[in-house]
């Protein structure tokens, strides 16, 4: 059983749909991360939390550490919001980060 | 502010053949990562470095070295290529003290043929 896994693997929505996807880990962390990976190829960091709820322009991500789950929600969905979510896990020796497949989302206009 | 620059972008190898692949940044980061990156899995860390001059094994790290002679540069080596290498590689630096935030370079797109 992979140590993060990830929900939906591929999500297809309409321009301004409210978007979530969800993240179960099965480890203990210090800190959950949500990553952005656009069609070019390069990887952002969206966000690093270790509990609750943090919020940045349209994008929401939680964390529940007793469930060991975490979501990202996208608000007014746009095209420009189509790439791959990864969420990652990080603690233990070195703080090494573990990372889900990622989901690959579509926009549509 | 360049970050995380890797070279080269791209790269086609024969089996058998050398390279290393360069990962610079100018943040002063004591923390480098070298990830590969396959369809259909996750990012996977290969080697990291926690310090110039101190190298340590990832999960996938057979067919790979590392080295880490000045602080800004990570490299990462495949002494003898093979096809199961292609991918796509990533080098990620953080600060001690940015708490796991990681800067990931724009990667590197190896072809072994």
């Amino acid at each position: 059983k992979n140590e993060v896994e990830q929900s939906p693997q591929n999500l297809t929505a309409q321009e301004g749909e409210f978007i979530t996807i969800n993240c179960s880990y099965s480890v203990g962390i210090s800190a959950l991360h949500w990553l952005q990976q656009h069609p070019g190829g390069g990887i952002v960091s969206l966000f690093m939390l270790s509990s609750g709820k943090k919020k940045h322009g349209r994008l929401i991500a939680t964390i529940n550490i007793q469930e060991k789950h975490s979501s990202l929600h996208i608000t007014a969905s746009h095209p420009r919001d189509s790439a791959v979510y990864i969420c990652a896990v990080s603690g233990g020796r070195d703080d090494k980060i573990i990372f889900g497949k990622g989901t690959r989302l579509h926009i549509l206009p | 502010n360049a970050g995380v620059t890797q070279t080269p972008k791209f790269r086609v190898l024969k089996t058998g053949q050398s390279m290393t692949l360069l990962c610079a940044q100018d943040m002063n980061h004591e923390y480098m990562y070298w990830y590969r990156q396959d369809p259909g899995m996750g990012l996977r860390l290969i080697h990291y470095s926690v310090g110039e001059g101190t190298t340590a094994k990832g999960e996938v790290p057979d067919g790979y070295n590392v080295s880490r002679l000045k602080k800004q540069n990570f490299l990462l080596g495949l002494e003898s290529a093979a096809p199961s290498q292609t991918s796509v590689y990533f080098c990620a630096s953080r600060s001690r003290q940015t708490l796991n935030i990681q800067y990931f370079g724009a990667g590197t797109r190896l072809s072994v043929l």
